[in-house]
């Protein structure tokens, strides 16, 4: 069966300090892959999605980044934190019309 | 370009009253919809999801959807909802090869 890991599950980080939150797929072969953040109040927004290996796409400018180095690993970046960069991101993956999250990471930047 | 709107971000509802969570959707080829559930502290869980077939399709903890193709609508109810019901639910929509696509979400309160 297919499952998504996540981590860490909860992470506070000072502003300014670099980000890296994995998100690794078993069960599935060349998944889409997308990372989401939910910030209080205004629900999920999709923040980068890939269909293969090394295929990237941005929704959202920012200063985060991603990288697939793996067909079932799927890496959020960022060299430099922002207050602004706080929330709750979660990691999901697609095949056809089968869907699965990982079970999020709660990112507080102080 | 595939866009969700939940007409409210927040609803209450009394214990045992029966709740409509509202979804439209644009798109321009067929697509999958979906209502997915946030609990507290928790991820994502899926609820339900129309895909094809009858408009009418039944989810998790009594919940249902009815999709309407002319009304590009994708409403979420319940007869009778429960305190377990509070939650946030997003409405979802995929052409099946791309992106996911959310709704911002409703944030249902249920009231004793």
């Amino acid at each position: 069966s297919q499952t998504i890991h996540q981590w860490p599950a909860t992470l506070v980080q000072p502003v300014g300090s670099p980000l890296s939150l994995e998100c690794t797929v078993e069960g599935t072969s060349n998944p889409n892959l997308y990372w989401y953040r939910q910030a209080a109040g205004r629900g999920l927004q999709l923040l980068f999605y890939s269909v293969g290996i090394g295929q990237i796409s941005s929704e959202v400018p920012q200063n985060l980044s991603a990288s697939r180095p793996q067909d079932r690993q799927f890496i959020l970046s960022s060299k430099k934190l922002l207050l602004s960069d706080s929330g709750f991101y979660l990691c999901a993956w697609s095949v056809r019309d089968a869907t699965k999250f990982g079970n999020g990471t709660r990112l507080t930047v102080t | 370009a595939q866009s969700v709107t939940q007409l409210d971000s927040q609803v209450p509802v009394f214990e045992e009253a029966p709740v409509e969570l509202r979804c439209n959707y644009s798109s321009s080829v067929s697509v999958y919809l979906f209502w997915y559930v946030q609990y507290p502290n928790q991820g994502l869980q899926l609820l339900l999801k129309y895909l094809s077939g009858s408009t009418l399709v039944k989810g998790i903890n009594g919940f249902e959807a009815e999709f309407n193709k002319s009304q590009t609508s994708f409403h979420l109810r319940k007869p009778s909802v429960h305190i377990s019901d509070t939650a946030e639910y997003f409405c979802a929509v995929s052409d099946g090869d791309d992106k996911i696509i959310f709704g911002k979400g409703t944030r249902l309160h249920i009231l004793p």
